[in-house]
């Protein structure tokens, strides 16, 4: 069967620090991977998604970036983190549904 | 532009009530709706599609083209009911799905 998973499920990281968020999908090839922004009041926003390993479409000008290493890996990074960036992230992949991970709390201080 | 709207922030019926929470979207070809929802502490799930054209847990939703919108409905609310619901729109070939800024649905007893 498919599952999703994603981690770190909380992190705390200072200003200017990098981050690494990944994700990883089995029981499926070649899924389509989506990374979200779920902020209160303001849904779930979609900020990057690739369609094969390298390909990487970016929905929203920002601060993170999304990379592809692998079929089933899905990385969301920056080189240096603003306050702004605090949320709670979402991985998701699709096949004939979107499915999703838990997601992580990141909070910027 | 594609767009889900949801109007809703927070729906508050009783239980045994009708419950509709609104939808509208902007999109000008033909798109796939969905809407998924998220109990507390629980993942993002879907709950049902529009293609589908059927009943989950007692609710339902119709897609009006003229009018874009993908209302869900329930005759009798339940307290299980209670969660967030997010309607989302799929503008085809599922390389992207957009999602509204949900609607909490909370049924009293």
């Amino acid at each position: 069967s498919q599952t999703i998973h994603q981690w770190p499920a909380t992190l705390v990281q200072p200003v200017g620090s990098p981050l690494s968020l990944e994700c990883t999908v089995e029981g499926t090839s070649n899924p389509n991977l989506y990374w979200y922004r779920q902020a209160a009041g303001r849904g779930l926003q979609l900020l990057f998604y690739s369609v094969g390993i390298g390909q990487i479409s970016s929905e929203v000008p920002q601060n993170l970036s999304a990379s592809r290493p692998q079929d089933r890996q899905f990385i969301l990074s920056s080189k240096k983190l603003l306050l702004s960036d605090s949320g709670f992230y979402l991985c998701a992949f699709w096949d004939r549904e979107a499915f999703f991970g838990q997601g992580t709390r990141l909070t910027v201080v | 532009a594609q767009r889900v709207t949801q109007p809703e922030k927070l729906l508050s019926v009783f239980k045994g009530a009708p419950v509709e929470l609104k939808c509208n979207y902007s999109y000008s070809g033909s798109p796939e709706l969905f809407w998924y929802v998220q109990y507390s502490r629980q993942r993002l799930q879907l709950l049902l599609r529009h293609i589908s054209r059927e009943s989950i847990k007692g609710f339902t939703a119709d897609l009006n083209k003229g009018e874009t919108s993908f209302h869900l409905k329930k005759p009798f609310a339940q307290e299980e009911d209670s969660a967030m619901y997010y309607c989302a729109l799929s503008p085809g070939g599922y390389n992207k799905l957009i999602f509204g800024a949900g609607t909490r649905l909370a049924v009293h007893p």
